[in-house]
């Protein structure tokens, strides 16, 4: 069965440091991996990830894909509050219907002034 | 912008009652989705859209579940009869065909069944 696993599932940091948020899966036919951050609604897009060892970057946060090893991290450096929010990790594979989006439960970060 | 759009925001139920949840997609995106997310997990898959037609209604509870998307457009997930465990946020989202990696999510109805 495709699953998703995230950690930690909460996070409590300060302003100005850098966290890593882990993204483990099993999948029996990958297709991405994708990464979304959800404040008090809904989830809105960050990275897509289908390539082992090539970073993404957009700003403060990165991301990086290892298919050998089933497993992402989500970077972010200089934490702000505004990036406090529920960062959910999700797969999509190949197979059974296109799109399904195969959601890990989440981290809940905090970052404190 | 444009933005999926959902409506209600926020509803709440008394079990057994039937609800309904309406989503209007970004225009132009054949696929359209509807998620549960309960409370402090990740959302899961309902059912899936193309154009009108279902092509993935497998987690989706039949007995009490219903969705339609007549003219493959607008779409509306209802639920009857509603009981407490369906307390959630159902999400919409869409997509244009072929890209289903870029998947656009409403702003979600709370649902409260009491």
């Amino acid at each position: 069965e495709d699953k998703v696993v995230q950690s930690p599932l909460s996070l409590v940091v300060h302003e100005g440091d850098t966290v890593t948020l882990n993204c483990s899966y099993e999948v029996t036919n990958f297709r991405s991996l994708l990464w979304y951050k959800q404040e008090k609604k809904a989830p809105t897009f960050l990275f897509m990830l289908t390539s082992s060892g090539i970073e993404k970057k957009s700003g403060r946060l990165s991301s990086i894909l290892d298919k050998k090893e089933l497993f992402s991290i989500l970077n972010i450096t200089a934490t702000q509050t505004g990036d406090s929010a529920v960062y959910l990790c999700a797969l999509m594979n190949y197979g059974g219907s296109q799109g399904n989006l195969i959601f890990g439960k989440g981290t809940k970060l905090s970052v404190k002034p | 912008e444009a933005e999926v759009a959902q409506s209600p925001r926020y509803k709440i139920t008394e079990k057994s009652q039937a609800v309904a949840f309406w989503c209007d997609p970004i225009s132009g995106h054949a696929t359209l989705y509807w998620y549960r997310q309960i409370l402090g997990q990740g959302p899961e898959l309902l059912v899936q859209f193309q154009d009108e037609s279902v092509v993935d209604d497998s987690q989706l509870p039949k007995d009490r579940f219903s969705a339609e998307r007549l003219k493959g457009v607008d779409s509306t997930l209802k639920i009857q009869p509603a009981e407490l465990g369906d307390s959630a946020m159902y999400l919409c989202a869409s997509s244009f065909r072929d890209r289903e990696h870029e998947q656009y999510f409403g702003p979600g109805t709370r649902l409260t069944v009491t």
